[in-house]
């Protein structure tokens, strides 16, 4: 069955420094991938949708990947601040209507 | 608000006892969807709503799990003789559109009912 793998564990960097966040997925690729972003107690946020036509998509400080051929996406965040502390979700569709979630690698920015 | 709406946030009760859960999803959103979040775990779809029809029951864990909506809009979740491995966080979200494959439409997610069984 299609499935996602997330580092579980957690990414701490220092503030100002890029944060890499690595999505790998099995068997078929997705036509899309998207990022949610999550807060502790709270629901997931939609951050960044790539389709399987694009390499790289941007937006403000986020950068998102997409290589058909290693099935992996990564996800940056350059100049990282504490803000950007949370966890990081990667979703793919599956069928028509499911989407499919990782587990979600936690990314911890100190000052 | 504008926002994807659940209640209640938080739930506590007894082993053996029915549960509802509720969900106002965005006004104009005709896909909702109900997920479950265990500690650590990723979130597990259950059920997808387009318009009033459920077109996928397949992740609801048990028959003791059923949901409705009405009207286009509330979606109630229901457990019946709930057991402690149900504790977990229900998660809902809405969409414009549903068939995620082809449109790629983002989900817009409440804050979820953490139900503890005791």
């Amino acid at each position: 069955s299609q499935k996602i793998e997330q580092n579980s564990e957690a990414l701490n960097i220092q503030e100002g420094k890029t944060a890499t966040l690595t999505c790998n997925y099995t068997n078929y690729s997705p036509a899309y991938l998207q990022w949610y972003r999550q807060d502790p107690g709270r629901g997931p946020v939609f951050l960044l949708l790539i389709r399987e036509n694009e390499k790289e998509k941007r937006k403000e400080r986020l950068k998102v990947t997409f290589d058909t051929t290693l099935k992996q996406s990564l996800f940056h965040i350059t100049a990282s601040q504490p803000a950007d502390s949370a966890t990081y979700l990667c979703v793919q569709p599956y069928n028509t209507d499911k989407l499919i979630f990782g587990t979600g690698t936690r990314l911890q920015v100190f000052p | 608000g504008a926002g994807v709406s659940q209640s209640p946030s938080n739930k506590v009760t007894e082993k053996g006892k029915d549960v509802e859960l509720r969900c106002d999803p965005i006004s104009g959103h005709t896909a909702l969807y109900w997920y479950r979040q265990s500690l650590g775990q990723g979130l597990e779809f259950l059920i997808y709503f387009q318009g009033n029809s459920a077109p996928d029951k397949s992740g609801l864990p048990s028959d003791r799990f059923s949901a409705e909506r009405t009207g286009g809009s509330v979606s109630t979740l229901t457990i019946q003789r709930t057991q402690q491995e149900d504790s977990a966080v229900y998660l809902c979200a809405s969409s414009l559109v549903g068939q995620v494959s082809d449109f790629g439409q983002p989900q817009h997610f409440g804050d979820g009912t953490r139900l503890s069984i005791l």
